[in-house]
């Protein structure tokens, strides 16, 4: 049974340029959520995606967006990179049962820096 | 701004020891609390979740909860070395779809 997975594992960008990190949640889950973890921090909420569409939002610029598809799998996109956007990107999924035991599984992430 | 504070540490207990881990959140119509471990370059792992106030023991771990002091805690028993890592505390006000606030989490060294 396959976890979540994401790809690609490291990248690094220069100042401006555009990225799209990839993710495929763990089987039988339905729900996509994107998280950014900055050194030394917790994970801080971007975005989730549920059935195709951006369910709820974290305090984010509009340079992030996303995208999920038919089969569940999911893209970040950042637009004009900027330096402060290097950090650990993790994609968690989960099974839109509402049931509060359907706890959200990470992915092993991306780690961009920008330079 | 809902906010979850994880204040004390770093922690270093010797092997064998009771580490304590704590944590408070912000927001009262907090539902769900979740632990995570996360070790040294790596992802988050799921190690324990409580809803309802009280105890919840798995194993060698004890998540306690108080939703009248807006406080949650880890007790990890019988410490190991391999217990060495980063530890986030995660609140989640309306059920395990909805948008998880972490902690900047607690490193916690279990000496030999």
């Amino acid at each position: 049974d396959a976890g979540v997975t994401q790809s690609p594992t490291h990248l690094i960008k220069t100042r401006g340029q555009q990225v799209t990190l990839r993710c495929s949640p763990k089987s039988g889950h339905d729900t996509v959520s994107w998280y950014q973890q900055a050194l030394g921090q917790g994970p801080q909420f971007i975005f989730q995606y549920y059935e195709e569409e951006e369910r709820q939002r974290g305090n984010f610029p509009d340079r992030f967006s996303g995208h999920q598809f038919p089969n569940y799998s999911s893209e970040l996109n950042v637009n004009a990179l900027l330096l402060g956007d290097s950090a650990l990107y993790l994609c968690a999924s989960s099974l839109n049962s509402g049931a509060l035991n359907s706890p959200l599984h990470f992915g092993n992430g991306t780690r961009l820096t920008v330079t | 701004q809902k906010e979850v504070e994880q204040n004390s540490g770093p922690l270093s207990v010797p092997e064998g020891a009771i580490a304590s881990l704590n944590c408070t959140y912000s927001d009262r119509g907090s539902q769900s609390f979740f632990w995570y471990r996360q070790y040294s370059g790596k992802s988050p792992e799921l190690i324990m979740f409580i809803f309802s106030n009280g105890d919840k023991q798995d194993g060698r771990f004890t998540a306690q909860l108080n939703k009248a002091s807006q406080y949650v805690s880890l007790l990890i028993r019988d410490s190991q070395p391999s217990d060495s890592a980063t530890y986030l505390c995660a609140v989640n006000e309306r059920g395990a779809n909805s948008k998880l606030t972490f902690g900047k989490g607690i490193t916690l060294s279990v000496r030999p």
